[in-house]
């Protein structure tokens, strides 16, 4: 299993500032994504984090607002920028380590509030 | 497109009973299908998994039965205890290649002395 570790587990943001959130796994892994979980909501699927080039970004979501960064196959960033209240969630890291049936596991998440 | 379907809560059952969660699917080709569990606070942890048809994942007393017949991915548990309070969520995913996960929209389960 991959151990995963979110940093900050919490935080409380002003609005119209940035945050970076730091996902590192204790192990290599093939495949990096970022979700996020609104209050009371599932989990969307905000990007896949490539290693060595541009993040794959879902519908609704793009670079500019959600800047991504995976140096190497340990490590990424999600930069939440210019937040506003409705950018309030849980901010999740996931983490694959490829084949079929893979289990994919998760961090326990970065809780941001934006007032 | 990949859509997951999961029966709406909140439940409430009292301890000792029996619970069933519904979960049906639709996909293209052979997705693995998962059941997260998000306890009170905390991030969300995987619950169990079944990788094709036919495949039983079990953990924690929970039993889910991969059924391709009916599309469905159903959490079983036989008696239920107040521990067990938490928000289930069912995934699809992981097609080879394909790890991004499809989530239902969680159902939150209370459970009473």
């Amino acid at each position: 299993s991959a151990v995963i570790s979110q940093k900050p587990s919490r935080d409380i943001c002003q609005r119209g500032t940035s945050l970076t959130i730091q996902c590192q796994v204790d192990s290599q892994v093939t495949m990096m994504f970022w979700y996020r979980q609104q209050p009371g909501q599932s989990l969307t699927l905000i990007a896949t984090a490539n290693q060595g080039s541009e993040a794959t970004y879902e519908s609704g979501f793009v670079i500019d607002k959600f800047p991504i960064s995976r140096p190497n196959l340990t490590f990424s960033t999600l930069t939440v920028s210019n937040m506003s209240p409705e950018d309030s969630s849980i901010y999740l890291c996931s983490v694959s380590q490829g084949g079929t049936g893979n289990t994919i596991y998760f961090g326990e998440g970065s809780w941001l509030t934006v007032v | 497109g990949n859509s997951v379907t999961q029966m709406e809560g909140p439940v409430t059952l009292s301890e000792e009973a029996f619970l069933t969660i519904n979960c049906t699917y639709t996909a293209t080709g052979y997705p693995s299908l998962f059941w997260y569990v998000q306890y009170p606070g905390e991030g969300l942890q995987l619950l169990l998994k079944a990788t094709k048809a036919d495949d039983k994942g079990s953990n924690k007393g929970f039993e889910a039965t991969y059924r391709k017949e009916t599309t469905s991915f159903h959490l079983e548990k036989g008696s239920v205890q107040v521990s067990d309070s938490a928000v289930y969520f069912c995934a699809l995913g992981g097609n080879f290649g394909n790890e991004k996960l499809t989530f239902g929209t969680g159902t939150r389960l209370t459970i009473i002395p």
